[in-house]
Formats: C-alpha cells, structure tokens, sequence
C-alpha cells in the first residue's frame, strides 16, 4: 500500500490564483481530513469527510473547498490565494476497529503565496 | 471553552533516560477524544494514540506509555528509556463529536547521545 499521498510536495502561489492540492489513500478508509501547520505551530483542521459524498467543515474552512466522489480521493481547493494561506498542508486518513483508531498521514504539501 | 495546554515548550534528556510529557486539557464535554502525535525534524506527522473519554486504562505501546487522569485533566505521555530517534515535536490534542479538534501548542524533545 502506498498509504496517503499528496501532490505537489511545494508550490508558490501569486495572490488572487487557485489550486487544488491532491490526496489520495489507498487503505479504504472512511474517514479523510485536511489539516493546516502554519510554522511553529499545531495543527487546524479545514475539512473533513466520513464517507463518500460527505463532507464538512472543521475550525478554518474559509478560503477552501473540498469534494469527496470516491473513497479514495480527497482534494481541497483554493480559491483566491491569499498570503494568510501560506502553510505546510496535511491530508490524514484513519479508521476504526472496536474502540481503537488509527489514523495515517500524507507527506504534505507545502504552500508559500507571494 | 476547548483547550489544550502543553507546558513543557522543550525539554532535553540524556540517551536512556525517562521523560514525561504533560498534557493538561480542558472541556465541558463527557464525551471526548484525546490524541498524541509526533512530529520528527523531518516535517512528517505520526500518529501515536488515541483515548476516549469512558477509558480511563492507562495504554503501554513498547517504550511508550501514556496516563490518562480525567480528575486532573491530564494525559501525560512517557518514554521509557528515550533514544536519540525520539527527538521530535510531540502534540497533544483533543477532539469532541463533531470533529472539532484543539490542538496544543507542542513540546519539542531533543534526546542527547
């Protein structure tokens, strides 16, 4: 398996354009996320989904969209670039067995708008 | 309010010796989760444990262990006889239902050779 993965590894941006940044798992996990790092800090998560179809925000979905059409994939776009944006991007994957979760990580993506 | 609080900014050990990692949290909620991470000099993130709140057993995964006390608040995270591998960031977060995570602020451990 190849687990979580994510492209672009880094990007620049201009202000004012969009990207979609990729995230794709391998392991049939229901349960994706999209979280932020700004430097020195922890993280903040800006989407989630639990299945196929489903998605919802978390605590800073501003300024970003996501879609979720298969198990397998879950981009999140921006729109608008801003330097606000400017942050190391984790997509994580994880499941559940009994009580227990487990929970994988992308490499990320780093993102710097100039 | 949410809120996770880890106090110990950095902490350095000798190779070998035990470090404990203090995780303090604060929520209204019966029903929670609590997570730890690590982050090596790498970039990459690793996740190490998740709790809930209805399980207070404490959990031992090989030189790791971790201390679940809901009448402090706390969940601590121990390393028994830390190596140099073990240099990182460790985060501490916690989670309600609706996936409303609050993460703290990280404690970066350094294990000296």
């Amino acid at each position: 398996n190849a687990g979580v993965t994510q492209t672009p590894k880094f990007r620049i941006l201009k202000i004012g354009q969009s990207m979609t940044l990729q995230c794709t798992q391998d392991m049939n996990h229901n349960y994706m996320y999209w979280y932020r790092q700004d430097p020195g800090m922890g993280l903040k998560l800006i989407y989630y989904s639990v299945g196929a179809g489903i998605t919802d925000k978390g605590e800073v979905p501003n300024g970003y969209n996501v879609s979720r059409s298969t198990t397998e994939d879950f981009p999140l776009r921006l729109e608008l670039a801003a330097p606000s944006q400017t942050s190391v991007y984790f997509c994580a994957s994880s499941y559940e067995r009994g009580r227990k979760e487990t929970q994988y990580f992308g490499p990320g993506t780093r993102l710097l708008v100039l | 309010a949410q809120k996770v609080t880890q106090a110990q900014t950095e902490i350095s050990v000798v190779e070998k010796e035990d470090v404990t990692l203090d995780c303090v949290y604060e929520t209204r909620d019966t029903t929670y989760y609590l997570f730890w991470y690590k982050q090596p000099p790498s970039g990459e993130l690793v996740f190490l444990i998740r709790r809930n709140s209805f399980d207070e057993q404490n959990e031992i995964s090989g030189r790791y262990s971790w201390n679940f006390q809901k009448s402090t608040s706390s969940f601590n995270f121990t390393i028994t006889a830390s190596q140099v591998v073990d240099s990182a960031v460790y985060f501490c977060a916690l989670t309600l239902t609706g996936n409303q995570f609050y993460f703290g602020t990280g404690t970066s451990l350094t294990v000296i050779p």
